[in-house]
């Protein structure tokens, strides 16, 4: 049972377009989001994330937007470039104590020059 | 950088052989995590720790045994290795109580179990 789902395996998009990357999840308890980048042979970097309490953050070339009825969040890039080609995953977290993060299956995305 | 290293990057072993992987930190963070990574799942916990011998288990945690007898080093142990566990393990750490959720990464250590 995946908790967090990221149905795009995979995306392509032209360089200085925008690429929107999706994420769906299922438990209402969670109330952190995050999304993660990863290149080939390294570990996951942190990239962006929101609180449940807001419905958007920006930091820089990246916007995280969350939908909290639609149970649904997205990672916009604009524009993209292709230093931007990796793996992204979507995580969640909801405060038990635990603070672990319960992650998508990742969505490949390609930058085309 | 937060400082995290993982050792070794790479190995190879045999069904039924016990595995240690090792997670070290340089800036004493009481938050540590132990991630496995498959394809088409993602990234799941399988163990973690909020400080010394303060251990407790993830999701994917049968199989797998950990210890930390120091703030700096999460040990993560494979008592008998299956073909199952071939994976790449990444150990994490959260750098602060007040955002415990944006946790940062090692840089991987793949094992193949033949």
């Amino acid at each position: 049972d995946q908790q967090v789902k990221q149905n795009s395996p995979s995306l392509s998009v032209q360089e200085g377009r925008i690429s929107i990357l999706n994420c769906d999840y299922t438990n209402s308890m969670f109330d952190y989001f995050l999304w993660y980048k990863k290149y080939p042979a390294e570990g996951p970097t942190f990239l962006i994330s929101i609180s449940s309490i807001k419905d958007k953050n920006e930091d820089g070339r990246f916007t995280v937007f969350l939908n909290k009825s639609a149970k649904h969040l997205s990672l916009h890039i604009v524009p993209s470039q292709p230093g931007d080609s990796a793996v992204y995953f979507c995580a969640a977290s909801a405060f038990t104590g635990r603070r672990a993060l319960t992650f998508g299956s990742g969505t490949r995305l390609q930058v085309q020059p | 950088d937060a400082g995290i290293t993982q050792s070794p990057r790479h190995k190879v072993t045999e069904t039924g052989t016990p595995v240690t992987l090792r997670c070290h930190q340089t800036e004493n963070h009481r938050y540590m995590y132990w991630y496995r990574q498959d394809p088409g799942h993602g990234l799941r916990l399988i163990h973690y720790s909020y400080g010394v011998k303060d251990t407790d288990k993830g999701e994917v945690s049968d199989g797998y045994s950990v210890s930390r007898s120091k703030t700096e080093d999460f040990l993560l142990t494979l008592e008998s290795a299956t073909s199952s566990q071939t994976s790449v393990y990444f150990c994490a750490i959260s750098l602060t109580e007040l955002l415990p959720y944006e946790q940062y990464f090692g840089p991987g250590t793949r094992l193949t179990v033949t």
